[in-house]
């Protein structure tokens, strides 16, 4: 079947102004993750969904960050007022279970440029 | 984060074997993964160890050693392809990842 997508691949934007991004995982995974990687660095945590709740917010780096799931499926990374510190590749990556054992499945991540 | 240190950088030959270190200053965590990422590409997963020892896959190997503070990963007859940064990752529910390792393997 088909792997996990995000949409859009770039988006570049204004600082100031708000963007969603979109991550479509696995089907019938029911765990989901949102992680952040700035250029040349590894990856940040930011958030992880175990069906349609986020258990544990507190990687999201301010609150300007926020995010949702609908439906285990489809989740929606927004950031609001962008800055130019949240340029940054955001990847998601889903699993059948938010259980350690299990790996996780990226998608090809959405290269975010704030100018 | 959790402390989780990588040599930034590796230059290794075809046909070698390398392996990449990786220590972390944290206790009571499930497990720990290993990553590939090739640049500009997503992370693929390479292994996830919960208990001490060696685990192997083909080419690639994983040891854990929660006493001591680290892991490693092992790289034997080196291609040209493995040139990638390796990732590793704690998981406590969340994952903390260090900074990666990049390798470059030459001819």
């Amino acid at each position: 079947g088909a792997g996990v997508s995000q949409s859009p691949s770039n988006k570049v934007t204004e600082k100031g102004k708000d963007v969603e991004l979109r991550c479509d995982p696995i089907s019938g995974h029911t765990a989901l993750y949102w992680y952040r990687q700035r250029l040349g660095q590894g990856l940040e945590f930011l958030i992880y969904f175990q069906g349609n709740s986020a258990p544990d917010k507190s990687g999201l780096p301010s609150d300007r960050f926020s995010a949702e799931r609908t439906g285990e499926s489809v989740s929606t990374l927004t950031i609001q007022r962008t800055q130019q510190e949240d340029s940054a590749v955001y990847l998601c990556a889903s699993s059948p279970r938010a259980l350690s054992s299990y790996e996780q499945y990226f998608g090809p991540g959405t290269r975010l440029t704030v100018t | 984060g959790q402390n989780i240190d990588q040599p930034t950088e590796m230059t290794a030959t075809e046909g070698a074997i390398v392996q990449i270190n990786c220590t972390y200053q944290t206790s009571g965590f499930n497990g720990l993964f290993w990553y590939q990422q090739h640049a500009g590409e997503a992370p693929t997963f390479l292994s996830y160890n919960v208990l001490d020892g060696l685990e192997e896959k083909g080419r690639f190997s994983s040891f854990l050693s929660r006493s001591k503070g680290y892991s490693y990963l092992l790289l034997k007859e080196l291609q040209m392809k493995d040139s990638a940064s390796y990732l590793c990752a704690v998981d406590f529910n969340k994952f903390y990842f260090g900074s990666g390792t990049k390798l470059n393997v030459k001819p």
